[in-house]
């Protein structure tokens, strides 16, 4: 398993900010993702947060929108840049460890942009 | 990539009935996991099952990869199975994971 922190768990933000998300997982991990959740939808992958390198972003997210930055193998930051209020939702980072492939999810944090 | 569907979409059940959830996928995989999602919106593992029968508890799942399906059973249902069930899979070359849109659960007392 996964022990995975994710800061904050929940804010409000006003519309034109910018909000920077922190995920901190207990032990070293293979890959990590961020993940955005629509208000009673299903889980919608942005990018896959690469070690040292730039993401890989899903199609209709773009880096200048969704900065993520993973400086090391147990660590990375999502930022929700120019915020509006169709960004309200549940975002959550995943991690996957080891050869199993399995995915373990963070606590996620609720923002809700005014 | 890979299309995952879930059935039912919505589910009412009285506490203590029993329940099967489907997960459909239109490709081979290597794995599949099941997660509970409760009303604060924690995602929870419930199963990780490639293939073959688990149990834990009041809950259990079977994959059948060859026939590209898997079910959840949950028997004697309370109310703290209430919430959102997702089941997931990971595309061909590993670097992603597929969601179905999930069945919601709502156990009446």
């Amino acid at each position: 398993s996964a022990v995975i922190s994710q800061k904050p768990s929940r804010d409000i933000c006003q519309r034109g900010t910018s909000l920077t998300i922190q995920c901190q997982v207990d032990s070293q991990v293979t890959m990590m993702f961020w993940y955005r959740q629509q208000p009673g939808q299903s889980l919608t992958l942005i990018a896959t947060a690469n070690q040292g390198s730039e993401a890989t972003y899903e199609s209709g997210f773009v880096i200048d929108k969704f900065p993520i930055s993973r400086p090391n193998l147990t660590f990375s930051t999502l930022t929700v840049s120019n915020m509006s209020p169709e960004d309200s939702s549940i975002y959550l980072c995943s991690v996957v460890r080891g050869s199993s492939y399995e995915q373990y999810f963070g606590p996620g944090t609720r923002l809700t942009v005014t | 990539g890979i299309q995952v569907e879930q059935s039912p979409p919505d589910l009412i059940l009285q506490e203590g009935a029993n329940s099967t959830l489907r997960c459909n996928f239109s490709d081979s995989v290597n794995n599949l996991q099941w997660f509970h999602q409760n009303p604060w919106g924690q995602l929870i593992n419930l199963f990780y099952i490639p293939s073959g029968t688990k149990q834990n508890g009041r809950l259990s799942a079977t994959t059948v990869a060859t026939e590209r399906y898997s079910l959840l059973y949950i028997s004697s249902s309370q109310t703290t199975d209430s919430g959102v069930y997702f089941c997931a899979v990971p595309g061909n070359n590993f670097n992603k994971f597929y969601f179905g849109s999930g069945t919601k659960l709502n156990v009446k007392p």
